[in-house]
């Protein structure tokens, strides 16, 4: 039972390259979610979902987009990447609901140069 | 626009009881209150989670008042192994909907 897990760990990209995120979970969760955490910040929620092929904007979506088509896995697409996304990004999930008890990834460091 | 805000940091002696609070003024009415613990490049984890009054488990207890507009975290006994940023999460209402809202966070930092 590994959790939840996050690919890759670690990215450096150049402004206007894309790449997409992979957030997995073998807990059987309905909620997943995308978090960033800027140096010194606490983590602000990018988008979410509420089960297989739904997804929700959070409060900071823009420059993200989000896909759920398997229900353990939620992917984060960055489709031009721009400095101010430069952050690490968390993903969560919760068995069934908002405010139950996430388990968060470890975090996938990105940098964009 | 309301924001859940805590201490920016707090010290403390291994040994002594800590509390952190947490001040939610907009906390949606139906939503519970959750803290997390985050050490350096990991991800935050569950410490308690509550509604009203106090919860306590075998780590922590947490002080919610009646209004609900702020919570407090309570870490007894504390040791060096607790330096790390608490984070309270809640739902701040956004119209006739609610919005998740991590705090702003407390770095604890805990010596001998």
């Amino acid at each position: 039972n590994a959790g939840v897990t996050q690919t890759p760990k670690f990215r450096v990209l150049k402004t206007g390259q894309s790449m997409t995120l992979l957030c997995a979970q073998d807990m059987n969760h309905e909620y997943m979610y995308w978090y960033r955490q800027d140096p010194g910040m606490g983590l602000r929620l990018i988008h979410y979902s509420v089960g297989e092929g739904t997804t929700a904007k959070g409060e900071v979506p823009d420059g993200y987009n989000v896909s759920r088509l398997k229900k353990q896995n939620f992917l984060l697409g960055l489709e031009s990447a721009a400095p101010s996304q430069t952050s690490v990004y968390f993903c969560a999930s919760s068995l069934s609901g908002r405010l139950e008890t996430q388990y968060f990834g470890p975090g996938t460091r990105l940098l964009v140069l | 626009l309301a924001k859940t805000t805590q201490p920016i940091s707090m010290d403390s002696y291994e040994g002594q009881e800590v509390n952190i609070t947490c001040s939610h003024n907009n906390i949606a009415t139906n939503d519970y209150i959750t803290w997390y613990q985050q050490f350096p490049s990991q991800g935050p984890r569950f410490i308690i989670q509550g509604y009203k009054t106090k919860v306590t488990n075998e780590v922590a207890s947490l002080f919610i008042p009646a209004d609900r507009k702020s919570s407090t975290l309570s870490l007894p006994r504390v040791s060096l192994s607790d330096t790390a940023v608490y984070y309270c999460l809640v739902g701040e209402r956004t119209g006739t909907a609610s919005k998740l809202t991590f705090g702003t966070g407390t770095r604890l930092q805990v010596t001998l």
